[in-house]
């Protein structure tokens, strides 16, 4: 079966500080994606990056940046120097015909 | 694109009666999955359409819970005889193709109270 653990229910920072949000999977396919999703205080899920297990390398978008390590079967996340729009609710997927969510960490930024 | 759309927005109800919620897809969207969100949980799977047809349910879509998709654009999401277990976040998602691989692009949902 396909398992999504984030172990940190809920992560508070200052402003500036770096953060990093856990991702634990657990899948039995040899090929699979791996996608994190943000969910602001208005509701709407937002897509923000698909990794596929052949591409370990890291990946890195402004301040985001994405840890995938096959071996401990890990997908964090860090984002760095955050802001308080960042503040938001975060989420693991492993995708197969459906999306399987983690269920979330939530990442409060303060001034 | 003008992105997925739900309505109503928010839907307040009695215990026992019916609901009907709608999800208006990207167009040329071939799928089209229906979640369900708890506070403090994610988005769990209830069930997806391929064009119009339905090809699978989730254990927690009940013999109270049916949805359609009957010409292969919008969708219908109805609860019968709510209880109030049943209060959620009702999430719609569309995507072009099938395929892990493939994004799928999120509804601000509905949110559903059963009094």
């Amino acid at each position: 079966a396909q398992k999504v653990t984030q172990a940190q229910t809920e992560i508070s920072v200052v402003e500036k500080e770096d953060v990093t949000l856990d991702c634990v999977y657990e899948t039995r396919d040899t090929t699979y994606y791996l996608f994190w999703y943000k969910q602001p205080p208005s509701g709407e899920l937002v897509f923000l990056i698909r990794r596929n297990s052949f591409d370990e390398q890291n990946e890195i978008s402004g301040r985001y940046s994405w840890n995938f390590q096959k071996s401990t079967s890990s997908f964090n996340f860090t984002i760095t120097a955050s802001q308080v729009v960042d503040s938001a609710v975060y989420f693991c997927a492993l995708p197969s015909e459906k999306l399987v969510f983690g269920k979330g960490t939530k990442l409060t930024v303060n001034p | 694109d003008t992105g997925v759309s739900q309505n109503p927005r928010h839907k307040i109800t009695k215990r026992g009666q019916n609901v009907t919620f709608r999800c208006d897809p990207i167009s040329e969207h071939n799928r089209l999955y229906w979640y369900r969100q708890t506070l403090g949980q994610g988005p769990e799977f209830l069930t997806y359409f391929q064009n119009e047809a339905q090809l699978e349910k989730s254990r927690l879509l009940s013999d109270r819970f049916s949805a359609e998709r009957p010409k292969g654009s919008f969708s219908t999401l109805e609860i019968q005889r709510t209880e109030q277990g049943d209060s959620a976040m009702y999430l719609c998602a569309s995507s072009r193709l099938a395929g892990s691989y493939n994004e799928q692009f999120f509804g601000p949902g509905t949110r559903l109270t059963v009094l």
